[in-house]
């Protein structure tokens, strides 16, 4: 079967550093998405890899490796307002998204 | 500015009513959408892919008479949950892909069965 597998909750203190990681096994790979999703909110897109290494982009970082079916979310510099989950999705060989469970990231001061 | 818009936001009915939800692709044609529901402090389910001009394309376990699928237009699709129970109330987020790299998500429909 196909799985996807990440923290269910972490904590982290404002100003610091956090990573979130995410393992997957899935049938085949298309991609690899990380989204934020507020309580009660839709997810909103927050980075994509395909290929190997680390993509920037301002305070988030996402990292892939397609031969440890392993990625991670790394977030510089929290702020309060990062407090969410984080889903980690892998688009499979049928290019459907599969999703994780959720990561739910607590700030605090 | 939003690429896929969701109506309603939030709908509370009765049980054994039909309730409506609609999803608009705003920027670009969508062949395809999807419609996703997630519980409480899980993660999203796939429940259908809408495919417009023909007929949906249903999860295993979705019951597609009870969540009827339009997709008449290449900007929009229709989920409409039938004869709906308290066991239906849930979060329903519906999703276009812009090629195989970007998957833009509705706001989202909060339904409440009583």
């Amino acid at each position: 079967g196909q799985n996807i597998d990440q923290p269910t909750e972490m904590t982290a203190t404002e100003g610091a550093i956090v990573q979130i990681n995410c393992t997957y096994q899935t049938s085949g790979f298309n991609g690899l998405f990380w989204y934020q999703q507020h309580a009660g909110e839709a997810p909103t897109f927050l980075s994509y890899n395909v290929l190997d290494g680390l993509e920037e982009k301002g305070r988030f970082s996402s990292f892939l490796s397609r031969s440890k079916g392993y990625s991670y979310l790394l977030l510089k510099e929290l702020q309060m307002k990062d407090s969410a989950s984080y889903l980690c999705a892998v688009r499979d060989s049928n290019y459907q998204l599969i999703w994780g469970a959720g990561t739910k990231l607590i700030i605090k001061p | 500015g939003a690429v896929v818009s969701q109506h309603p936001s939030r709908v509370i009915c009765k049980s054994g009513t039909s309730v409506k939800i609609e999803c608009r692709s705003l920027d670009f044609q969508a062949t395809t959408m999807f419609w996703y529901r997630q519980f409480p402090k899980q993660s999203l389910m796939l429940m259908a892919t809408s495919n417009e001009g023909s007929k949906a394309t249903y999860e295993q376990g979705v019951e597609k008479d009870k969540f009827l699928i339009n997709h008449a237009s290449l900007t929009l699709s229709t989920l409409t949950v039938t004869s709906a129970h308290p066991e239906d109330s849930s979060f329903y987020i519906c999703s276009v892909d812009r090629g195989n790299t970007e998957a833009f998500f509705g706001q989202g429909t909060r339904l409440t069965v009583v």
